[in-house]
């Protein structure tokens, strides 16, 4: 079964500067989808960044990007010029892909990363 | 707002109730599942439903009981809860399920709490 670990229960940037928030985890699938969700305080969860393990190129959008180093396992999530609206829980999530044979294309989360910004 | 309703907001129980969450989503999906958030712990997936059908079912306990009457509407049946089902439960929905790359969008949440 695949694991994803957010080594960081909390971090803290200020506002206007970047933060970068790690995830890895565990798989032996060659197929498969990743994605960076935020849960702001109101609690509706919106997804903020996804991509796809066959694709090199880091996906990137506006303020948000990722590093994802496929043989390490990581896929860690950088968000430039904080603004006081990224507050949120971040969490990463796995999901196989239709040629991994795994038969099932539940989403697997992490623990979650608080963010917090600082005016 | 994602598209994605969940009533009631806030809810509490004691163990020998029976109640119902209701989840109603606007996007035209086909799949809609069910999640159980409970602090310091990773979001766990209950229920899956995939053009009204269940398509996943991971362990959960038969003191919930999901229904989807159609491709809009989930429901989550509640009977004798125990204090430790207290938690946020979160609905979402997906364009299909099978497809890997869809999103999917998650309602606020009910607070649940069991006395």
């Amino acid at each position: 079964a695949q694991t994803v670990t957010q080594s960081q229960p909390e971090m803290s940037v200020q506002e206007a500067e970047t933060v970068t928030l790690s995830c890895t985890y565990d798989t032996s699938e060659s197929d498969y989808y990743l994605f960076w969700y935020k849960q702001p305080p109101s609690r509706q969860m919106i997804l903020v960044i996804r991509q796809e393990a066959y694709k090199q190129q880091n996906a990137t959008e506006n303020r948000f990007s990722v590093n994802f180093q496929k043989a390490a396992k990581s896929f860690s999530l950088k968000i430039s010029d904080s603004q006081l609206g990224d507050a949120a829980m971040y969490f990463c999530a796995y999901r196989s892909g239709p040629y991994s044979g795994a038969g099932s294309y539940q989403l697997t989360f992490g623990k979650g990363t608080k963010l917090s910004v600082i005016p | 707002e994602t598209g994605v309703t969940q009533t009631p907001r806030h809810l509490v129980m004691g163990m020998t109730n029976k109640k119902s969450l209701k989840c109603e989503q606007h996007l035209g999906h086909n799949a809609m599942y069910w999640y159980k958030q409970s602090a310091k712990k990773p979001l766990e997936l209950m229920f899956v439903y995939s053009l009204e059908e269940r398509v996943e079912n991971n362990s959960v306990p038969s003191r919930f009981s999901p229904e989807c009457p159609n491709s809009s509407h989930l429901f989550l049946h509640l009977h004798t809860l125990q204090p430790e089902d207290s938690a946020l439960y979160l609905c979402a929905s997906s364009q299909e399920f099978e497809t890997a790359y869809n999103e999917q969008f998650f309602g606020p949440g009910t607070r649940l709490t069991v006395l």
